[in-house]
């Protein structure tokens, strides 16, 4: 069976600086990766993806995540966060589009 | 991308009465739909996955005849929570699936049982 881990809980950084939010995964078989983001009171919006080729991904709203197979990795990036990317974070994984499994998501803050 | 809608957004309702909520793929075809319970500040966590013309499979632990799931077309799945009690206020996510690659969420349901 395949798990999510999202090792931080809470992220702030300041506006304009670089984030990075962890996502790591354990899975017997080869899977998809999706980055979602979640804002109060709404579903979910769907970032980026990998389903195959190329391990950078990049998305929308400035942000891109590389996938690392040796280290089960699907970092999630942006060079220079905005207010408005205040919100939660939801790594997830599926095995060819079927049951998604989630983290347990990450609290992005971004300080004025 | 695919559009996937709920109805409510949120309601709110007495305990012991029965709630429906609805799913819809707009611009597609979903042959299977998927429900999830999010609680505040936790991950979302599967239902069950409910195929267009057949019974839904529930997750273990989830009580099947509290939360009636039906999926009568292509592009309508509802989910019935009878008999709320406080307990199942929470929010509510749909999602179905385009193809085989990925899943498309609804803007969730918020469940509020006085």
């Amino acid at each position: 069976a395949q798990s999510v881990t999202q090792l931080d809980s809470q992220v702030p950084v300041f506006e304009e600086a670089p984030v990075e939010l962890r996502c790591n995964y354990s899975s017997s078989v080869s899977v998809y990766l999706f980055w979602y983001v979640q804002y109060p009171n709404q579903g979910l919006q769907l970032l980026l993806k990998y389903l195959s080729g190329s391990t950078l991904v990049k998305g929308i709203n400035g942000f891109e995540a590389e996938f690392n197979k040796s280290q089960t990795s699907f970092h999630l990036r942006k060079p220079s966060v905005h207010i408005s990317d205040t919100a939660e974070y939801f790594c997830a994984v599926s095995e060819h589009g079927n049951q998604f499994y989630f983290g347990t998501g990450t609290s992005l803050t971004v300080i004025p | 991308g695919a559009v996937v809608s709920q109805h409510p957004s949120w309601v709110i309702c007495k305990s012991g009465t029965s709630v429906k909520i609805e799913c819809r793929s707009l611009d597609f075809q979903a042959t299977t739909m998927f429900w999830y319970r999010q609680f505040p500040k936790q991950s979302l966590m599967l239902m069950a996955t409910s195929n267009e013309g057949s019974k839904a499979t529930y997750e273990q632990g989830v009580e099947k005849d509290k939360f009636l799931i039906n999926h009568a077309s292509l592009t309508l799945s509802t989910l019935t929570v009878t008999s709320a009690h406080p307990e199942d206020s929470s929010f509510y996510i749909c999602s179905a699936r385009e193809g085989i690659d990925e899943q498309f969420f609804g803007p969730g349901t918020r469940l509020t049982v006085l």
